[in-house]
């Protein structure tokens, strides 16, 4: 059974920084391109971030580029996302999100997210 | 970037009606559109990709066309466990983008 699941989020403050962890299971980790993707409280769906099967490809969104951090380790089967700087228009539920367009099904499968609150 | 652009926001709609939400990109994606279900509290489920692949374990009422720019999803028989936001993504080019949602609620 394919798992993702994500740990990691937290209140935090406004200029202050939090690392988000995804745990893959079930699918062969290291053959699948990843993504975060984010949903701020009522709102719709953002694409945050890809890696590359081999994690040399990396994409941010504008929003968050210079500030956020993705990577990988297929050894540990996980998928990370460092958050820097952060503010209040960063509070969201992050979902760690399975594939992209290489795949047989692209961004087929979705963690059950974790919150990240950014307030004082 | 490729933006998309989803209509409507919210469709109000009865038990076994026919519903249509449309997704239109900014450039040509070819074929390359998932379409999700969003309920209450939870995480997307992927209903179709490569616009009009169901995908396993989705009922076949839901159903995709389209190609290029202009895109539908249709579900041919409302139900009650229907309700939810759907979404439309295009991943032909990073930055992959979504489409802003279709609340979908019951008459």
């Amino acid at each position: 059974e394919v798992q993702l699941v994500e740990s990691g989020g937290g209140l935090v403050q406004p200029g202050g920084s939090l690392r988000l962890s995804c745990a893959a299971s079930g699918f062969t980790f290291s053959s699948y391109e990843m993504n975060w993707v984010r949903q701020a409280p009522g709102k719709g769906l953002e694409w945050v971030s890809y890696i590359s099967s081999s994690g040399s490809i990396i994409y941010y969104a504008d929003s968050v580029k210079g500030r956020f951090t993705i990577s990988r380790d297929d050894a540990k089967k996980s998928l990370y996302l460092e958050m820097n700087s952060l503010s209040a228009e960063d509070t969201a539920i992050y979902y760690c999100v399975r594939g992209g367009r290489a795949a047989m099904v692209p961004l087929d499968f979705w963690g059950q997210g974790t919150l990240v609150s950014v307030s004082s | 970037d490729i933006q998309m652009t989803q209509s409507p926001s919210s469709l109000s709609a009865s038990v076994g009606d026919r519903v249509t939400i449309t997704c239109q990109a900014s450039q040509d994606i070819s074929n390359y559109l998932n379409w999700y279900q969003q309920k209450p509290g939870q995480a997307p489920k992927l209903l179709l990709y490569d616009a009009s692949n169901l995908e396993t374990g989705v009922p076949s009422r839901f159903t995709g066309s389209g190609s290029g720019t202009d895109f539908t999803f249709t579900i041919s028989s409302l139900q009650p466990e229907d309700i939810a936001t759907y979404y439309c993504q295009q991943y032909d080019n990073l930055p992959y983008s979504f489409g802003q949602g279709t609340k979908l609620e019951i008459k």
